[in-house]
């Protein structure tokens, strides 16, 4: 069963400050790494894509990979209240056949940012 | 560049009946994943379809089926309703099914079973 754990948190931080979410998935193999944004009652939004190991920064928002750790993070600096949200963490598995397979996402972590 | 659109946005039905959720992909989009999302459950994924063939199907019953058009347009179909069949469903759109495709969401239908 692949999976993907996060914390649900919330993760309340204050204005400013640096947000840290984390991720842990289970597929060794997998290629491709997702982070998306979803508001109260919206669709999730993809925010970051990210498929090396290593960091990605698009803004205010760092990726992290770690395939050997099977670790995946995203860090929001200078954390606004308008960055108060679920973030899902989510990858995409290989099939059986190795073709590749459909996105599995975690349950959320819930960031409130403090004014 | 249109999103991706889902229709309607609101449902509500009653037990044992059907209904059919549309998704229209972003334009030159191929493929197109359907998922379920519940306060429980977070988001189960039901089926991928790319070029009109179902790629991927997830862990649900055999009332949860869909096809895609030779435009690309998907729908889902969910028969004899139950009450847990109550969520958001979420339709995805991605170019096509590589590792490095990236996938985005209509605004999701929302569907209450009575």
């Amino acid at each position: 069963q692949k999976e993907v754990e996060q914390n649900s948190g919330p993760l309340s931080v204050p204005e400013g400050a640096i947000a840290s979410l984390n991720c842990t998935y289970s597929d060794r193999v997998s290629q491709s790494f997702f982070w998306y944004r979803q508001y109260s009652g919206k669709s999730p939004e993809l925010i970051m894509s990210i498929y090396s190991n290593g960091d990605k920064e698009d803004g205010r928002f760092t990726a992290q990979l770690n395939k050997a750790s099977q670790y995946v993070s995203l860090l929001i600096r200078d954390s606004q209240p308008s960055d108060s949200a679920t973030y899902l963490c989510a990858f995409r598995g290989l099939n059986y056949g190795g073709s590749q397979g459909n996105l599995i996402f975690g349950k959320g972590t819930k960031l409130s940012v403090k004014p | 560049k249109a999103g991706v659109t889902q229709t309607p946005r609101y449902l509500i039905k009653t037990r044992g009946q059907q209904v059919t959720l549309s998704c229209s992909p972003i334009s030159g989009h191929r493929s197109v994943s359907w998922y379920q999302q519940t306060p429980g459950q977070g988001l189960q994924f039901l089926f991928e379809y790319f070029s009109e063939t179902q790629r991927n199907k997830g862990n649900f019953p055999g009332r949860f089926s869909g096809r895609q058009f030779s435009n690309s347009r998907s729908e889902m179909n969910v028969s004899t309703l139950e009450l847990g069949d109550s969520a958001l469903y979420l339709c995805a759109s991605s170019l096509s099914p590589t590792a490095i495709t990236e996938a985005f969401f209509g605004q999701g239908t929302r569907l209450t079973v009575v």
